[in-house]
């Protein structure tokens, strides 16, 4: 099993809709999550960091559920600028290691 | 942005040739990091250093040489490359927690996207 798995998508939308991915984790260890949004051939950019209770910024809300080892991303009002790849990413608790996920490919459509 | 940056933006070398990729970060981070990224392939941790010495070294091969020299600066020594390191390849940089081990969100450089002939 992959420590951390996303499904590759691609989701296609249509402007103004409501988008969800999910991403599990292996390891009940990790401390600390983030999601990162990548541009075709360009660096990963942090979009936000998930916190226990839950955290929106904007259109965007994160979630994460210890017990079932996953965390998710919504994208409210999606708009043609959202397109990209989401990456999920863990941090194992007292380790350098950040573990990423392959991607979600997002296609927001107009 | 300027956080991170990173040369050559593109390097094209032959499998004799040695070259350096550089890495500067201009956050006050305290851990960099080299990862490599192939398509289709999520992003693959090969060297982290903290305070300047070296944590991680995640079975790289020896034609990889990182180099920390201070806090700021990050390089990566190549010699001897194969066409299958042909990959993106990004700096990152990060706070450290106070307490060690693990860090805060990490920060990118834009890559050096490298082709080996």
């Amino acid at each position: 099993r992959k420590e951390v798995e996303q499904d590759p998508g691609p989701f296609n939308v249509p402007e103004g809709a409501t988008v969800a991915f999910n991403c599990t984790y292996s390891n009940s260890a990790s401390q600390s999550f983030f999601w990162y949004r990548q541009d075709c051939r360009k660096e990963p950019k942090l979009l936000m960091s998930v916190y226990s209770s839950g955290n929106e910024d904007g259109r965007f809300t994160a979630q994460l559920n210890r017990a079932s080892q996953y965390i998710s991303l919504l994208i409210r009002d999606s708009k043609l600028s959202d397109s990209a790849t989401y990456l999920c990413v863990v941090n194992m608790r007292g380790t350098y290691k950040y573990i990423f996920g392959t991607g979600t490919r997002l296609k927001v459509l107009a | 942005e300027t956080g991170v940056t990173q040369t050559p933006r593109h390097l094209v070398m032959g499998m004799t040739n040695k070259k350096s990729l550089k890495c500067e970060q201009h956050l006050g981070h305290n851990a960099m990091y080299w990862y490599k990224q192939s398509a289709k392939k999520p992003l693959e941790l090969m060297f982290v250093y903290s305070l300047e010495e070296r944590v991680e070294n995640n079975s790289v091969p020896s034609r990889f040489s990182p180099e920390c020299p201070n806090s700021s600066h990050l390089f990566l020594h190549l010699h001897t490359l194969q066409p299958e390191d042909s990959a993106l390849y990004l700096c990152a940089s990060s706070q450290e927690f106070r307490s060690g081990g693990g860090s805060y969100e990490q920060y990118f450089g834009p890559g050096t996207r490298l082709t080996v002939t």
